[in-house]
């Protein structure tokens, strides 16, 4: 079975530096997908970033991207430029591509907290 | 294009009450996906269906736990003799046809039971 670790339950930066969110999961399959999202207090689920296994090129979205090490099986977050309003709970997840296994599995999540 | 949409945002019932949970998936996506959060914790996986089948259930308790996405209407979560246990974030997410898609998140039902 699939797993996701987050081994950081609180990390702390100060606004404009750059903070990066570890993630390791494990799993036999070749093609999956990973995903980064973030829970701001208002509790909605946001997608940040997304990566699909079969690509080596690190995803990124503006200020996010990514450090995908496949075979270490990693994928890091990086935010740059903090910004006050990227405070909020983070989660890695996983989702198989086999036909049986269409759920995420998450990480327990990293809280983000920005110091202005 | 309204996002998935989950009432109530609160609910709180005494112990042995039941608990209904609403979800209506973005347009055009026929997939829903329960999870559950616990406080501290990520979310876990419960149920998922498509329009009149249940999928998936593996991940609800057998017992006091429904789910059904009607033909009509939105996907609804049931709770049968709610218990403290039972208090958590419940979340419901919804994807198009192609499962690989991205799953977009409704802000999630708060259940409280007192």
């Amino acid at each position: 079975a699939q797993t996701v670790t987050q081994s950081q339950p609180e990390m702390s930066v100060q606004e404009a530096e750059t903070v990066t969110l570890s993630c390791t999961y494990d799993t036999s399959e070749s093609d999956y997908y990973l995903f980064w999202y973030k829970q701001p207090p208002s509790r909605q689920m946001i997608l940040v970033i997304r990566q699909e296994a079969y690509k080596q090129q690190n995803a990124t979205e503006n200020r996010f991207s990514v450090n995908f090490q496949k075979a270490a099986k990693s994928f890091s977050l990086k935010i740059s430029d903090s910004q006050l309003g990227d405070a909020a709970m983070y989660f890695c997840a996983y989702r198989s591509l086999s036909d049986s296994n269409y759920q995420l599995i998450w990480g327990a999540g990293t809280k983000l907290i920005i110091k202005p | 294009n309204a996002g998935v949409m989950q009432n109530p945002r609160h609910l709180v019932r005494r112990r042995g009450q039941e608990a209904r949970l609403r979800c209506s998936p973005m347009k055009g996506h026929s997939h829903v996906y329960w999870y559950r959060q616990l406080p501290e914790e990520g979310l876990k996986f419960m149920v998922y269906l498509q329009k009149e089948n249940i999928i998936d259930e593996s991940g609800m308790p057998k017992e006091r736990f429904s789910a059904e996405f009607p033909k009509e209407g939105p996907s609804i979560l049931r709770i049968q003799q709610v218990v403290r246990g039972d208090s958590a974030a419940y979340f419901c997410a919804s994807s198009p046809l192609d499962r690989v898609a991205p799953l977009h998140f409704g802000n999630g039902t708060r259940l409280t039971v007192t």
